[in-house]
C-alpha cells in the first residue's frame, strides 16, 4: 500500500518570505517515482517535478528546490523569495516504478496564500 | 489537441439523474486516469485505463460508477443515479506511455459536478 502525507493543510506567507511545503511517504516499492503538482485557482493541475527513488540528487529550479530524503521518506518543496504568483494548492505524489500497478497516489494537498 | 480537454466544465444535475462527463486526452498518450477531488480533499483515485489492456476499476466507489475508452482515446465516466456525495470535481489525466517510464501526467481543467 502507499500513502503520501502531506501535513500542512494551509500555510499563510507574506511575499518574499521562504516557505517550504512538506511531503512524507510511504511505500513497500523498492522503486518508485515522487511529483509535485501545482494547483492553481484556475483548477488544472501543473507538473512541477517528477524524480527518481534511486536518485537522491537535490534539485533546483529558479526559485523552487526540491529536498528528497530516502532515509527519512520525504520528499519537502521550497520556494525562496515568494509570490503572490505562487499561492495554489500543491500536490504530492508517489507512484511505483515496477509491478502491476502504476498509479499514482495524491496527498491531500497544501494550501499555499502568498499575501502582498 | 494540445491538452488534456474536459467536458462539461461545470454540470449541475439533480439527484437521481444520469451524468456523463467527458475526457479527451492527449493524441498518443496511452494511459488515462479518472480522479475525484471532493471540497478540502486530495486527489481520489477512481479508474486507469492503459493502452488495450483491462482498466484497472479498484477506485470506483460503487457500482453506479463506470468508464470506458473507446479507440485508445476518448474516455467517459458515467455517474447513474447521482447522490449529492458525487459532488466534486473530476479530474482527467493522460500520460504517455509506457508504464513504469516515469513519465508525468497532464490534467484537464476538470469537471465540477453539483448534485441538488
Amino acid at each position: 500500500a502507499q500513502k503520501v502525507t502531506q501535513a500542512q493543510t494551509e500555510i499563510s506567507v507574506v511575499e518574499k518570505e521562504d516557505v517550504t511545503l512538506d511531503c512524507v511517504y510511504e511505500t513497500r516499492d523498492t522503486t518508485y517515482y515522487l511529483f509535485w503538482y501545482k494547483q492553481p485557482p484556475s483548477g488544472e493541475l501543473v507538473f512541477l517535478i517528477r524524480r527518481n527513488s534511486f536518485d537522491e540528487q537535490n534539485e533546483i529550479s529558479g526559485r523552487y528546490s526540491w529536498n528528497f530524503q530516502k532515509s527519512t521518506s520525504s520528499f519537502n518543496f521550497t520556494i525562496t523569495a515568494s509570490q503572490v504568483v505562487d499561492s495554489a494548492v500543491y500536490f504530492c505524489a508517489l507512484r511505483p516504478a515496477s509491478g502491476g500497478s502504476y498509479i499514482p497516489t495524491f496527498g491531500r494537498g497544501t494550501s499555499l496564500i502568498v499575501h502582498p | 489537441g494540445a491538452g488534456v480537454s474536459q467536458s462539461p466544465s461545470n454540470k449541475v444535475t439533480e439527484k437521481g439523474k444520469d451524468v456523463e462527463l467527458r475526457c479527451d486526452p492527449i493524441s498518443g498518450h496511452t494511459a488515462l486516469y479518472w480522479y475525484r477531488q471532493s471540497l478540502g480533499q486530495g486527489l481520489e483515485f477512481l479508474i486507469y485505463f492503459q493502452g488495450n489492456s483491462a482498466p484497472d476499476k479498484s477506485g470506483l466507489p460503487s457500482d453506479r460508477f463506470s468508464a470506458e475508452r473507446t479507440g485508445g482515446s476518448v474516455s467517459t465516466l458515467t455517474i447513474q443515479r447521482t447522490q449529492q456525495e458525487d459532488s466534486a470535481v473530476y479530474l482527467c489525466a493522460s500520460s504517455l506511455g509506457p508504464p513504469g517510464a516515469g513519465y508525468g501526467y497532464t490534467f484537464g481543467s476538470g469537471t465540477r459536478l453539483t448534485v441538488v
